[in-house]
């Protein structure tokens, strides 16, 4: 696609509820990122794929979290048993080479009830 | 470690002035790169512009410029010439050659006034 596609927009989740967050990259992105965004502050690093290879998931908050590229194009990070600190946005990025030119999609704004 | 650090959390600007954002970043590797992005309220990180640490010149994208200043670890952004449509969070942010990842800063909301 033209752009980097994120699903759903907006999820809404009561606590302990298991979500999945879709990320559909550019067409022919090797590397593939998550990030999370909490409420007024920057960006963190959650995890980082090179194809379908999850390469570093070093940022991934806990054993909730669970991230998977398996044919190397789209990616789901899955939450398990949400908690409240869980709510944030969670942004995808894709790029060609791993490197320098990082295209973003719009984010999930996942809010924990 | 390497961090970022946006000191102004927030700015008004009046429409059609320039704005420089502040940007201090701490690295211990010489092979790296500066990257600004812009985030309206609809979410989406939008790049604007990036400066490689061994780039001689200043890096320039339009109305965007990017102050670099290697020695004091500094790399402003300046916005000639403001918008209203500028008015959105403006995040700076860092990856080495070491690693993929971006590091960021708190970032800093910028309002345009007309």
């Amino acid at each position: 696609g033209a752009g980097v596609s994120q699903s759903p927009r907006y999820k809404v989740a009561k606590r302990g509820q298991d979500v999945a967050l879709r990320c559909d990259p550019i067409s022919g992105h090797v590397s593939l990122f998550w990030y999370q965004q909490a409420l007024g502050q920057g960006p963190e690093f959650l995890t980082y794929f090179q194809n379908e290879a999850q390469l570093d998931k070093s940022g991934l908050p806990s054993d909730r979290f669970f991230a998977e590229r398996p044919e190397g194009s789209v990616s789901t990070l899955k939450i398990q048993r949400t908690q409240q600190e869980d709510s944030a946005v969670y942004l995808c990025a894709s790029s060609l080479s791993g490197g320098w030119g990082y295209t973003f999609g719009s984010g999930t704004r996942l809010t924990v009830v | 470690a390497q961090k970022i650090t946006q000191t102004q959390p927030g700015m008004f600007v009046q429409e059609k002035e320039a704005v420089t954002l502040d940007c201090t970043y701490d690295t211990s590797d010489q092979s790296y790169g500066l990257f600004w992005y812009k985030q309206p309220s609809s979410g989406e990180m939008i790049f604007l512009i990036y400066q490689g640490s061994y780039d001689e010149q200043n890096a320039t994208e339009g109305r965007y410029s990017l102050n670099f200043q290697k020695a004091r670890k500094s790399a402003n952004l300046v916005i000639s010439a403001s918008q209203l449509g500028d008015s959105a969070m403006y995040f700076c942010a860092m990856r080495s050659n070491s690693n993929y990842q971006l590091i960021w800063g708190a970032g800093t909301k910028l309002i345009i006034k007309p």
